[in-house]
């Protein structure tokens, strides 16, 4: 089952430009997770955040999580036209047997424009 | 450099075929999983295994089975292939249980015709 829902499905903006994602979850979580996708390819981990933090940062990347509204966002500041991607959320269930399982949202497609 | 390597990036299959996707991964991962992903559903999770010889069911198991005979392998199969199991195929794998990043193959496309 999908967990919910990113927002926008998709997004356009120029070079420069700060790009804000959204993404919304139903079940209790241990950690959410942001990964990129270039086109046709596999997907690469940007960035973890715990259920026990509400704020992270790497590089241009910035990272919220608030629980008691299920939700998370992901800022990419400065964009460049590298950044064009789909970005996905993913979550990890609380209790103990989930073995690392993630679970995703259907995703956000990033088009920077140079 | 960490690396889950699929055996194929493109596979073009007869339906009724019996299909193997396999996927490696060199860092001594305990957990591998077996994703498809298709436009608008993003990605779901078919099957997963958190040690040899052990799997369980994800989200769409039906139409599917895998193989885990060594921690380093993990193989998808499609017992009888149907046009409806046309997608991305993507396996990865990751550490522990909770606060572990996952890494992906480069993905395999496979077409049932």
């Amino acid at each position: 089952s999908q967990q919910g829902e990113e927002d926008p499905q998709a997004l356009s903006i120029q070079e420069g430009e700060n790009a804000t994602m959204n993404c919304s979850y139903k079940t209790s979580i241990n950690n959410l997770q942001w990964y990129r996708q270039n086109s046709g390819r596999g997907l690469v981990h940007l960035i973890l955040i715990r259920s026990n933090e509400r704020e992270k940062h790497s590089g241009r990347l910035r990272v919220t999580l608030d629980t008691s509204k299920k939700s998370s966002s992901l800022l990419i500041t400065a964009s460049r036209a590298a950044d064009t991607a789909s970005y996905f959320c993913a979550t990890v269930n609380a209790g103990g047997t989930s073995y690392g399982k993630l679970t995703f949202g259907q995703g956000t497609i990033l088009t920077v424009h140079p | 450099d960490v690396k889950v390597t699929q055996s194929s990036r493109y596979l073009v299959k007869r339906t009724g075929e019996k299909v193997f996707l396999e996927c490696v991964q060199d860092m001594d991962h305990e957990n591998m999983f077996w994703y498809r992903q298709d436009p608008g559903l993003g990605l779901r999770l078919i099957y997963f295994s958190y040690d040899v010889k052990m799997k369980e069911k994800g989200d769409i198991p039906e139409g599917y089975s895998v193989s885990r005979e060594k921690k380093e392998r993990f193989s998808l199969i499609l017992e009888s292939a149907s046009t409806n199991q046309t997608s991305m195929y993507l396996c990865a794998s990751s550490w522990g249980r909770l606060n572990t990043e996952a890494f992906f193959g480069q993905g395999t496309r496979l077409t049932v015709v």
